[in-house]
Parts: C-alpha cells; structure tokens; sequence
C-alpha cells in the first residue's frame, strides 16, 4: 500500500513569514494529493488537492506543489497569520486515501 | 447546512463494554469512513463503505464492527476485544469515483475514554 511520510511533526514560524511542509509517498500510480486542516477538537477540513496532471495549484495564500518524479509533494503557507495555527495532514491515494502524521504549525505573534 | 454529525462529542465507558458511535451525513455522499486518530500517527483507516449493505475492512479493524444500513449512518462498534480503544474516533464521506480521489469531509469526531 501507499506510505505517505509527513516529514516535520513541529513547525514555528513568525506571523507574516512563510511555512513550507513536504511529504513523500512511495507509490507512483498516487494520482491524488490532498492537504488538511485539523484546529484543535475538531474533525480535519480540506484546505487545497492537486491531482497529478499539473504541477503547482493556489488559493489565495496556500498554494501546493507537486514533483512526481522525486514523489513528493508540499504545502507553501505565505503571510502566515495566527488563524493558520494548526494541524496539517498529507495524503496521497492507492486504493485508499493515506495519510501523513501531521506537522503542528504555530505562527508566532 | 450539509455536513456530517458525529455524537457524543465525549464517551466514557468501562473496559469490557461494548460502545457504538454514531456518524450521520446529509451530503448525499454514497462512501463513508471510519479514521482512528492517536498522537503522532496520523490518521488510521478502520472500516469504509462505499454503498449500503457493504462496508470493507481498513488497516486496523481489529475490535471492531460497523454497519450500513441506511446511506446516511454509519455507526461504528467498538468492541471490548479492542486492546487500545481510547482515542479520537472521526467519520468521513466522500462522493464515490473510481480512484478514491474525491475530497473528504469529516465530521469533529468523538473522544473516547475507556478506563
């Protein structure tokens, strides 16, 4: 099956700079990529995916990149506020979505 | 509001118990699944359904039980063979593809606590 490695559990970072998450996955027929955002008790949220026909996707301040080649993909955080305090989750799919371990991030005042 | 319901936010119960969680959805999404969430380790596959009547195992199934009766619930048993049941318990649904490569949306799932 798909391993999907979350390679930082902890991540700080000052309010206004930017945060960079990277994950790896083992599997090449992943064809699906999503990112998640856990705030504390409640249940995650999807905050951006790629699939693996493009390379690069944005929303605003949260933008996903992917290398199929090196099968890895990561999270760029720009202008990170205190509101993006969180838990962030990768996946990637097989025959079922696999999860990373999480990266705690906290944006310092 | 569509979205998925998971309750009792807390359950407390006794080692040797049996409990179900409730999960109930009103997105009209045909699959839905049940993660297991430890400190550190991400989220784990239990048990996920894809159509009512049917239901499959996931990574860590052990101890536990699920059925589909109605495309909107999917209340999952955790039996007291499960060696480590506490944890946090969160349900998901997704519309149905082929390539298990449609968003997730999951509920703010349901602590468990057995001593």
């Amino acid at each position: 099956g798909e391993n999907v490695e979350q390679h930082l559990s902890t991540l700080s970072v000052q309010e206004g700079d930017s945060a960079v998450i990277k994950c790896t996955y083992s599997d090449s027929a992943s064809n699906y990529f999503p990112w998640y955002k856990q705030e504390l008790g409640k249940g995650p949220q999807l905050i951006i995916d790629i699939r693996s026909n493009v390379g690069e996707k944005k929303d605003q301040r949260i933008a996903v990149t992917l290398n199929k080649t090196a099968k890895h993909f990561s999270l760029h955080i720009t202008e990170t506020q205190p509101e993006d305090s969180a838990v962030y989750f990768c996946a990637a799919n097989t025959d079922k979505l696999s999860f990373g371990a999480g990266t705690t991030v906290t944006v310092r005042a | 509001d569509g979205g998925i319901t998971q309750s009792p936010k807390y359950l407390f119960r006794k080692e040797g118990q049996n409990v179900t969680l409730s999960c109930e959805q009103n997105l009209n999404h045909d699959a839905m699944y049940w993660y297991r969430q430890d400190p550190g380790q991400g989220l784990r596959l239990i048990y996920y359904s894809q159509i009512v009547n049917d239901f499959q195992k996931g990574d860590i199934a052990e101890g536990y039980s699920v059925s589909r009766e109605k495309k909107e619930s999917f209340p999952l048993t955790v039996t007291s063979a499960q060696k480590n049941p506490t944890a946090f318990y969160l349900c998901a649904s997704s519309i149905l593809t082929g390539e298990y490569n449609s968003p997730l949306h999951f509920g703010n799932g349901t602590r468990l606590t057995v001593t």
